[in-house]
């Protein structure tokens, strides 16, 4: 099992670009989960979805629209990407049904000049 | 008030030493906490979940959790320099609308030197 991938693994945006971050998992899960990482900000949640069909905002929402195409597959897309927009992206997946545990991708490392 | 707190570091122990990390939370319905572990440049790594009060061990990990004092642990027994990373601790709030979301501390560093 691959576990979560993701890609690509580094990108570079002019402002105003658009991209979209593809994440997929084999692991069956319900739940899957788009996070951004900063120095000293920490993980922060983007967006998730709790199951096929669903998606709701997280901490960060603003910049950023998902789709949760199937049960394998969560993407992430900056639609006018912005300096703001630097950072580390992390797609996590999480089995439900009493476990709560998430599971992370490799990251997609997006500089925006 | 942060809602997880966690003590930056960075925390050096010598090889061999027991680590021991901390972490505090501020909402009380948060039910489940886990520990990553995030080496630099890449992804944060579970090593270990906690549900209920008292202590859980695997191998050279210990979790402990009081819900009363809203503080989570981690102990690293046997420190040996692969150890060195950061360690995440994340909180989930119970059910309804945030279903399975989770709150992540600002993660500590830990060295562990030869």
């Amino acid at each position: 099992n691959a576990g979560v991938t993701q890609t690509p693994k580094f990108q570079v945006l002019k402002t105003g670009q658009s991209m979209t971050l593809q994440c997929a998992q084999d692991m069956n899960h319900n739940s899957m989960y788009w996070y951004r990482q900063d120095p000293g900000m920490g993980l922060r949640l983007i967006y998730y979805s709790a199951s096929e069909g669903t998606t709701d905002k997280g901490e960060v929402p603003n910049g950023y629209n998902v789709s949760r195409l199937n049960k394998r597959e969560f993407s992430l897309r900056l639609e006018s990407a912005a300096p703001s927009q630097t950072s580390v992206y992390f797609c996590a997946s999480m089995g439900g049904l009493g476990s709560y545990e998430q599971y992370f991708g490799p990251g997609t490392r997006l500089t925006v000049t | 008030q942060k809602e997880v707190e966690q003590n930056s570091g960075p925390l050096s122990v010598p090889e061999g030493a027991i680590a021991s990390l901390n972490c505090t939370y501020s909402d009380r319905v948060s039910q489940s906490f886990f520990w990553y572990r995030q080496y630099s440049g890449k992804s944060p790594e579970l090593i270990m979940s906690i549900y209920s009060n008292g202590d859980k061990e695997d191998g050279r990990f210990t979790a402990q959790l009081n819900k009363a004092s809203q503080y989570v642990s981690l102990l690293i027994r046997d420190s040996q320099p692969s150890d060195s990373a950061t360690y995440l601790c994340a909180a989930r709030r119970a059910g309804g609308t945030s279903y399975g979301k989770l709150t992540f501390g600002q993660g500590t560093i830990l060295t562990v030197h030869p």
